[in-house]
């Protein structure tokens, strides 16, 4: 069965320090993969997302992501976190196992909070 | 230009009352779907419209839950005799196309309190 893990639920990191988020996934096929972030009262937005090509895949508000299709992982970083990154973070997989459109199966979220 | 609506924003209902929540998409986009995501955990599929067919109600948890989409524009998920366990968020989400790499928009999701 598809599944995504976010093995951590709670983060916590200093301003200015780096940031990884892990997320694992079991897929049958060719996954495509993607990162929402979710502030408080808002909506879901896409950070990015990876289908094919570069396992490195760069998105918005400087964070990038990594595939590794030997470890099933695409975990989520950020070189300098900044106050406004205190969100929840979900990764998602989708794909050809959807029955031709994104059915998206998340995770549970990671929640980041961000220390002065 | 504006994204995916949802009213309400919040909603309380006494168990038993039945609830309509209303999506509005981004205009011209073809696909639709509803996820609803409880406390602390990550938004799960409930249906999927392609214009005004729904192709895929897999994750409607009970026949208590109905989603329609008559003119391929507004959706209403309705959930009637609501019970406890409805409580959560239900998120709406369009996407242009139907391609399975599209960007899905998600609305903010309509806050369901049952009592």
């Amino acid at each position: 069965a598809q599944s995504v893990t976010q093995p951590d639920i709670h983060i916590t990191v200093s301003e200015g320090a780096s940031l990884e988020l892990r997320c694992n996934y079991s897929y049958g096929a060719t996954p495509y993969l993607f990162w929402y972030v979710q502030s408080p009262g808002q909506g879901l937005q896409l950070l990015l997302k990876y289908f094919s090509g570069d396992t490195l895949v760069q998105g918005i508000k400087g964070f990038e992501a990594e595939f590794k299709r030997s470890q099933s992982s695409f975990n989520l970083r950020k070189p300098s976190v900044h106050w406004s990154d205190a969100a929840e973070y979900f990764c998602a997989v989708g794909g050809l196992l959807s029955g031709g459109y994104n059915k998206l199966i998340f995770g549970a979220g990671t929640r980041l909070a961000v220390h002065p | 230009g504006a994204g995916v609506s949802q009213s309400p924003r919040y909603k309380v209902a006494k168990r038993g009352q039945d609830v309509a929540l209303r999506c509005d998409p981004i205009s011209g986009h073809v696909s639709l779907f509803w996820y609803q995501q409880a406390l602390g955990q990550g938004p799960e599929f409930l249906t999927y419209f392609q214009n005004e067919a729904q192709l895929d109600k897999s994750g409607l948890p009970s026949d208590r839950f109905f989603a329609e989409r008559p003119e391929g524009s507004v959706s209403t998920l309705k959930i009637q005799r609501t019970q406890q366990e409805d409580s959560a968020v239900y998120l709406c989400a369009s996407s242009l196309e139907v391609r399975t790499y599209n960007e899905q928009f998600f609305g903010p999701g309509t806050r369901l309190t049952v009592l």
